[in-house]
């Protein structure tokens, strides 16, 4: 049973728009959520988190929202940017120092 | 700043042959994780050590075992290999009371034939 749901395998956007990506999750325990983004023959490189109690967090030009009472969080990027194409991954963490449970990911293609 | 180091990073292996893979975390990271990502999959959580005990498991295989060194490198050993364990490897690394961000090494690309 997949706890971490992607359900965009893809999102295309025009360079300069927003990028929304979206993220659902099933286990009411997890305390803390990461994105990650992954170039192709990369490992996944950090984004940005958010801990449970909180309902934003912003770093430049990324922003996470989570709305645990509806077990969703997205990613917004403003303004989207070519060189943002590249998956991104949800990635609840389940305790702390705990193991990372990824979603399928969404793949983003940011157009010229 | 240094990386988490995985070597190899490619690696090609015949059916039933034992692999390791090896895993460098990033300085003064004492925690490391295994992840599996087979093609078109997410990562899978395998297995992490802290301190050099093994802290957490996911779904490792028996076949598979790991360990992490006085020095902090970790290394997955793989035996009696199948052709479902082609896949990419990724090593991950993080210090306790830094925060939970787990920062990722570049991947070995294990293929079986």
């Amino acid at each position: 049973d997949q706890q971490v749901k992607q359900n965009s395998p893809s999102l295309s956007v025009q360079e300069g728009r927003i990028s929304i990506l979206n993220c659902d999750y099933t286990n009411s325990m997890f305390d803390y959520f990461l994105w990650y983004k992954k170039y192709p023959a990369e490992g996944p490189t950090f984004l940005i988190s958010i801990s449970s109690i909180k309902d934003k967090n912003e770093d430049g030009r990324f922003t996470v929202f989570l709305n645990k009472s509806a077990k969703h969080l997205s990613l917004h990027i403003v303004p989207s940017q070519p060189g943002d194409s590249a998956v991104y991954f949800c990635a609840p963490l389940r305790g702390s120092q705990g193991n990372l449970i990824f979603g399928k990911g969404t793949k983003l293609s940011v157009k010229p | 700043a240094a990386g988490v180091i995985q070597s190899p990073r490619h690696l090609i292996k015949e059916k039933r042959e034992t692999a390791t893979l090896k895993c460098y975390p990033i300085p003064r990271h004492d925690t490391v994780y295994w992840y599996q990502q087979g093609p078109g999959q997410d990562p899978q959580f395998l297995i992490s050590f802290y301190e050099k005990m093994q802290s957490d498991k996911g779904s490792i295989p028996d076949r598979f075992s790991a360990q992490q060194f006085s020095d902090y490198h970790s290394e997955l050993n793989m035996s009696s290999l199948e052709l479902g364990d082609s896949a990419l490897y990724f090593c991950a690394s993080s210090r306790w009371g830094d925060g939970d961000e787990q920062y990722f090494g570049p991947g070995t690309r294990l293929t079986v034939t």
